[in-house]
């Protein structure tokens, strides 16, 4: 099994909302990320978990919240969102950070965020 | 700074041609170079990947060819298909860092 199954696929939220984005994987890899991908460009990357560990802000807004609750599971919480933050959001998990190995890093399939 | 340099943004190909994307990086501490093939609405999949010790990589139609001297690498799809119009990322990982660093995407249409 190689697979990342984010849910949900579709959310439209209004500004004032909270909402979660949610994440699994069970092939036992102990690297996840969330990635932020706007139409015709490539990921870009928000936060890296290892070892259920947050390793990687890149200086996202606080709106963006993750929680990491085990190994197998990734949240992105979200609140009082910007239009502008309408986007492709994707989950991915590798079998290792990458300080020890090159290992691929599987997607899933995203989920299509748009902010009213 | 864009880490990772591809080219071309598009790419238009008659069916059963070559389709050949480039990509190029200066950090020479890379040592994992993987391609990904993204469809509309879908999340990106792994489509092949290579590592400096090796020149050219082949996986059924798909070769990743490798110049470590140049820094640059290249996608080669051969004989085409209509099935491979997607958007192809070539990709740059470090084994001391934590992350992967995309290029900029190829549209790649491939015309009956």
């Amino acid at each position: 099994d190689t697979e990342v199954t984010q849910t949900p696929k579709h959310l439209v939220m209004g500004m004032t909302n909270k909402k979660s984005l949610k994440c699994e994987q069970h092939m036992g890899h102990r690297a996840m990320y969330w990635y932020k991908q706007k139409a015709k460009k490539p990921p870009e990357l928000m936060f890296v978990y290892s070892y259920e560990k947050l390793s990687i802000n890149e200086s996202v807004p606080s709106r963006f919240s993750p929680e990491c609750p085990n190994s197998s599971l990734l949240n992105l919480h979200l609140h009082a969102l910007q239009p502008e933050d309408s986007a492709l959001y994707l989950c991915a998990s590798s079998q290792a950070p990458l300080q020890r190995m090159n290992t691929e890093a599987f997607f899933g399939q995203g989920t299509r965020l748009t902010v009213v | 700074q864009q880490q990772v340099k591809q080219s071309p943004q598009s790419l238009i190909v008659q069916k059963g041609g070559i389709s050949i994307i480039n990509c190029a990086y200066e950090n020479t501490a890379f040592d994992y170079f993987p391609w990904y093939q993204q469809f509309p609405g879908k999340g990106p999949a792994l489509l092949i990947a290579i590592r400096p010790d090796v020149s050219e990589k082949k996986e059924g139609r798909f070769t990743i060819s490798f110049n470590k001297s140049a820094k640059q690498f290249s996608l080669h799809i051969m004989d085409s298909q209509p099935g491979d119009s997607a958007t192809y990322f070539c990709a740059a990982s470090m084994s001391a860092g934590n992350q992967f660093y995309f290029g900029t995407g190829t549209s790649l249409t491939v015309i009956p």
